[in-house]
């Protein structure tokens, strides 16, 4: 069954530094969403894409984060200069047209 | 904005029971829901979703129920099994398929 890959599964980094999450979203699919889920909170949208180009994002999506879709299968997600509060579970997330998405294991970021 | 929130945290149900997880919603603005399962350690996991032109949709052993009077959404599981046993979002979703997720409700099978 295809299925969402992230890596890596726990990331380790020291505040200030950038950090790229990966992801490969099922193959077909055509919109890619990234979300985080704070330990033990809900889980938030960050941001939607879709044709190559950001289609939505949320108020966390500040200056400090992008995402890119550099070679036709992967999805990145940048933090620039991460902060201690940006530690969390992130999902990537993929979908056809009308149908649901299709999540990843997950990146465990832990910012020290 | 829209708010999708679930009523209660925790859902403790005896094997083979059924079950029933509630959530609420406060504006219209969702064209579908979803309800997504979440263990431990990985990614939400896809249910079952209801167009908000639906009143009620069923799956394998699962229901879900849409209100649009009262704005409630209700997930039923019927015959629930320990595999059941998991964190469950309810979530509206958009015509981008951005996804506004509810707090979660975990649901414990004892035997």
């Amino acid at each position: 069954e295809p299925e969402v890959t992230q890596t890596p599964s726990h990331q380790v980094t020291q505040m200030g530094q950038e950090v790229i999450l990966r992801c490969v979203p099922i193959s077909n699919h055509l919109y890619f969403y990234w979300y985080r889920q704070i330990l033990g909170q809900k889980v938030e949208f960050l941001v939607s894409f879709y044709n190559n180009e950001i289609s939505e994002k949320s108020e966390i999506f500040d200056d400090q984060f992008s995402v890119e879709r550099p070679d036709g299968s992967n999805f990145t997600l940048k933090i620039r200069s991460t902060k201690l509060e940006d530690s969390a579970m992130y999902f990537c997330a993929s979908r056809l047209e009308g149908t649901e998405a299709f999540f990843g294991q997950g990146t465990r970021l832990t910012v020290v | 904005g829209e708010s999708v929130g679930l009523h209660l945290p925790t859902l403790s149900v005896q094997e083979g029971d059924n079950s029933i997880i509630n959530c609420a919603y406060s504006n219209s603005a969702s064209d579908y829901f979803i309800w997504y399962k979440q263990e431990s350690g990985k990614g939400p996991q896809f249910i079952i979703d209801i167009r908000s032109n639906m009143d009620k949709r069923q799956g394998q052993r699962v229901t879900v129920l849409l209100n649009k009077t009262v704005k409630h959404l209700s997930l039923q599981i019927a015959a629930t099994q320990p595999g059941d046993s998991a964190v469950y979002f309810c979530a509206g979703g958009d015509s981008w398929g951005k996804l506004q997720f509810g707090a979660g409700t975990q649901v414990v099978v004892t035997p």
